[in-house]
């Protein structure tokens, strides 16, 4: 079946640190690829997103993710976490390319930072 | 751009009860979907339009409940004789087609 997974529903750093947040897909076709943040009792913000071309996308808020297709992966970085990083992160894909760009999520990871 | 805007943003109501929810999309976009979130988990995908027309529905949105967006703009989710798992947070998105969504602050239904 067609999913995303995000390895690890909690993860916690301390502040300077790198955040490195783990996201897998399960797809015949390479999909479209999405991190989103959302803080409490917020709606999702789009970090960044991967359609086609350079694999390495950098979104907002220093965040950077790579696409590795051998890998059916699509990780999400930061060099150096700032407390206002904490806050809850998903991976999301168009798995479905027919189907209106509905997207599926993964399970989403906290993100605690520690000062 | 406003942003996508729900309305309420919280809901109390008791069991078997019927609700109504709206989303405001952003002008422009003329595609809006809606997700459901529950605690802890991600969102999963409920519905969509492209402008007035709903083209798809998730085998989660059963009978009861029920979506329209009748001039292609806002849209209303409503669930009728709702039940305790029906408590979530109910999120709507819009965008142009290929685009990235963009998504309101959601409404959380709350089931006594």
């Amino acid at each position: 079946a067609q999913s995303v997974t995000q390895l690890g529903s909690h993860v916690s750093v301390s502040e300077g640190a790198l955040v490195l947040l783990r996201c897998n897909y399960s797809s015949s076709v390479p999909p479209y690829l999405f991190w989103y943040v959302q803080y409490p009792n917020q709606g999702l913000q789009l970090l960044l997103k991967y359609t086609t071309g350079a694999t390495l996308v950098k979104g907002i808020n220093g965040f950077e993710a790579e696409f590795k297709k051998s890998e059916t992966s699509f990780h999400l970085t930061k060099p150096s976490a700032h407390m206002s990083d904490a806050a809850e992160y998903f991976c999301a894909a168009e798995l479905y390319k027919a189907a209106g760009n509905k997207l599926t999520f993964g399970g989403g990871t906290r993100v605690l930072v520690k000062p | 751009d406003t942003g996508v805007s729900q309305d309420p943003r919280h809901k109390i109501t008791k069991r078997g009860q019927n609700v109504t929810f709206r989303c405001d999309p952003i002008s422009e976009h003329n595609r809006l979907y809606w997700y459901r979130q529950t605690l802890g988990q991600g969102p999963e995908f409920l519905t969509y339009f492209q402008n007035e027309a709903q083209l798809e529905k998730s085998r989660l949105l059963s009978d009861r409940f029920s979506a329209e967006r009748p001039k292609g703009s806002f849209s209303t989710l409503e669930i009728q004789r709702t039940e305790q798992g029906d408590s979530a947070m109910y999120l709507c998105a819009s965008s142009l087609p290929d685009q990235p969504q963009h998504f309101g602050d959601g409404t959380r239904l709350s089931i006594l």
